[in-house]
């Protein structure tokens, strides 16, 4: 069981908009900020947003992320086939005095 | 360009003891802070600890505490991670992560490739 709550699947059609939701608590991201994580199949985690919305150098801006209160999202528009892959939400928690994850959510291109 | 390279695949029988590796390039090796984290089989991700190379401290999450040992050799810019008797449960990829800045609690902005751990009778 995750610390953090996602959808386990999300799904959209090319050019659509997808949004994936990251719920937790007082003590990670009501207190931190989230970053998430795009993994490609076989594949380690690459950092996709952190700070709650910025983006690396290199990432679309087609990706964006969001926070409110214990909750954050992650937006992704103009969705291409290219985008079929997990995502992970994190934020650190100051009780376990450590990162917790999401469990993922699978992003399929229909 | 910051690498973090890990050792290859492992297949143990439960019991076994087991120590992987990452090694780092591109940066200053004793300055930060290297993470580990866990996915098993068709997964989520767990941070399972952080390990400060150049001093030694550790800080592990509770689910892993006196389960692993986190460790570094400075002069090689590598870091590891041990197990004294493996479990079946054991059985995961394991990734290293640095951190964006030199803050434990940094977001671990870069990723080793994985080490998948097999442990079978």
């Amino acid at each position: 069981q995750s610390v953090l709550t996602q959808p386990p699947s999300a799904s959209g059609t090319p050019g659509q908009t997808v949004l994936i939701s990251c719920s937790g608590g007082s003590s990670n991201i009501g207190s931190h900020t989230v970053t998430w994580f795009q993994q490609l199949p076989g594949t380690a985690p690459k950092l996709l947003i952190y700070n709650d919305y910025q983006r690396p150098s290199g990432v679309p801006g087609r990706f964006s992320g969001s926070k409110s209160g214990t909750s954050a999202s992650l937006a992704i528009s103009g969705l291409q086939s290219e985008d079929e892959a997990d995502y992970h939400c994190a934020a650190y928690d100051d009780s376990l005095n450590g990162w917790v994850f999401g469990g993922g959510t699978k992003l399929t291109v229909l | 360009e910051v690498q973090l390279v890990q050792s290859g695949g492992e297949v143990k029988m439960p019991g076994q003891s087991l120590r992987i590796s990452c090694e780092a390039s591109g940066y200053s090796f004793t300055t930060y802070w290297i993470g580990w984290a866990r996915q098993r089989p068709g997964k989520g991700l767990e941070w399972m600890g952080i390990n400060h190379v150049g001093d030694s401290e550790s800080i592990y999450t509770p689910s892993f505490r006196g389960q692993v040992t986190f460790s570094a050799d400075t002069s090689i810019n590598t870091a590891f991670l041990q197990w004294r008797s493996l479990k079946a449960s054991d059985t995961a990829i394991y990734y290293c992560t640095r951190g964006h800045n030199w803050n434990y609690d940094s977001f671990p902005q870069f990723w080793g490739q994985g080490t998948l751990v097999t442990v079978s009778s």
